[in-house]
C-alpha cells in the first residue's frame, strides 16, 4: 500500500517560471513533512519540511503548502532555475513515541529548460 | 567537515556471498537508517537505530542485518538470503528520533 504518493513522475518547466510538485498521502499519523532533492548516484540532500500543524512554510524561491484536509502537499519553487533540474522525492514522518519513520513517495524529476 | 560517509561508491559481488556496506557519520547523530532505491520507486527503509546497540527492522529487513557497536558507525550486512540484493543503498543520520534526516552518498551493490 502506497502511503505517499507522487503521481506525476516528470515535470518540464522553463527557467523563470514557476514548478509546482505535488504529494498525496492517506496515512492521518503522519505529523511532518519533507521534501528532499536528489542528483543521479548522489544521495538525497534535505530541502524543506513542515510540520502538520502549519499549512505553509517557506525558505527563499522553494514553498512547501500543506492541506491536511485534502492530505495534500506541494512544494512550488519560483523562480525555477536550471541548477534545479533533480529528482525531487516527498516524505512524510510518523513518530511513535520511540522511534521515528520516513515513508517516501517514488519521486517526481523536475526538468528545467532554457 | 562533518557528514556521513558510504564506502565504496560502486561494489561487485558474486551471487551467494554476502557483503557488508559501510556507513560512518562524525555528526553526533543519535539515530542512523539504511534504505535501498530501486529504479522507479522510493526510499524504502531497511533497518534504523535510534542508539547504540540497538536497531529495529524496517519494512524490507528480510535477508540484512546491521550492528550498531558505536555511535559513528552503522554497517549493513547484505547476506546471501536477499533474493534482489542490487540496488542503491543509502544510509542516513538524524541528532534525535524526530529530526530531519541527513543522506550520506549512497553505495550502488551490484550482485552478478
Amino acid at each position: 500500500d502506497q502511503q505517499v504518493k507522487q503521481n506525476s513522475p516528470s515535470l518540464s518547466v522553463q527557467e523563470g517560471r514557476i514548478s509546482i510538485l505535488n504529494c498525496d498521502y492517506t496515512n492521518s499519523m503522519f505529523d511532518y513533512f519533507l521534501w528532499y532533492k536528489k542528483y543521479p548516484a548522489e544521495g538525497p540532500t534535505f530541502l524543506i519540511s513542515i510540520s502538520s500543524i502549519k499549512d505553509k512554510n517557506e525558505d527563499g524561491r522553494f514553498t512547501v503548502f500543506l492541506n491536511k484536509s485534502a492530505k495534500h502537499l506541494s512544494l512550488h519553487i519560483v523562480p525555477s532555475q536550471p541548477g534545479d533540474s533533480a529528482v525531487y522525492f516527498c516524505a512524510a514522518r510518523r513518530y511513535t513515541g520511540t522511534a521515528s519513520k520516513l515513508t517516501f513517495g517514488t519521486g517526481t524529476r523536475l526538468q528545467v529548460t532554457l | 567537515d562533518g557528514g556521513i560517509t558510504q564506502s565504496p561508491k560502486y561494489l561487485f559481488r558474486k551471487e551467494g556471498q554476502n557483503v557488508t556496506l559501510s556507513c560512518e557519520q562524525n555528526l553526533n547523530h543519535d539515530a542512523m537508517y539504511w534504505y535501498r532505491q530501486d529504479p522507479g520507486q522510493g526510499l524504502r527503509l531497511i533497518y534504523y537505530s535510534q542508539i547504540v546497540n540497538d536497531f529495529q527492522k524496517g519494512d524490507i529487513a528480510e535477508g540484512y542485518s546491521v550492528s550498531r557497536e558505536k555511535k559513528e558507525s552503522f554497517p549493513l550486512t547484505v547476506t546471501s538470503a536477499q533474493k534482489n540484493p542490487t540496488a542503491f543503498y543509502l544510509c542516513a543520520s538524524s541528532i534525535r528520533a524526530r529530526g530531519e534526516q541527513f543522506f550520506g552518498p549512497g553505495t550502488r551493490l551490484t550482485v552478478l
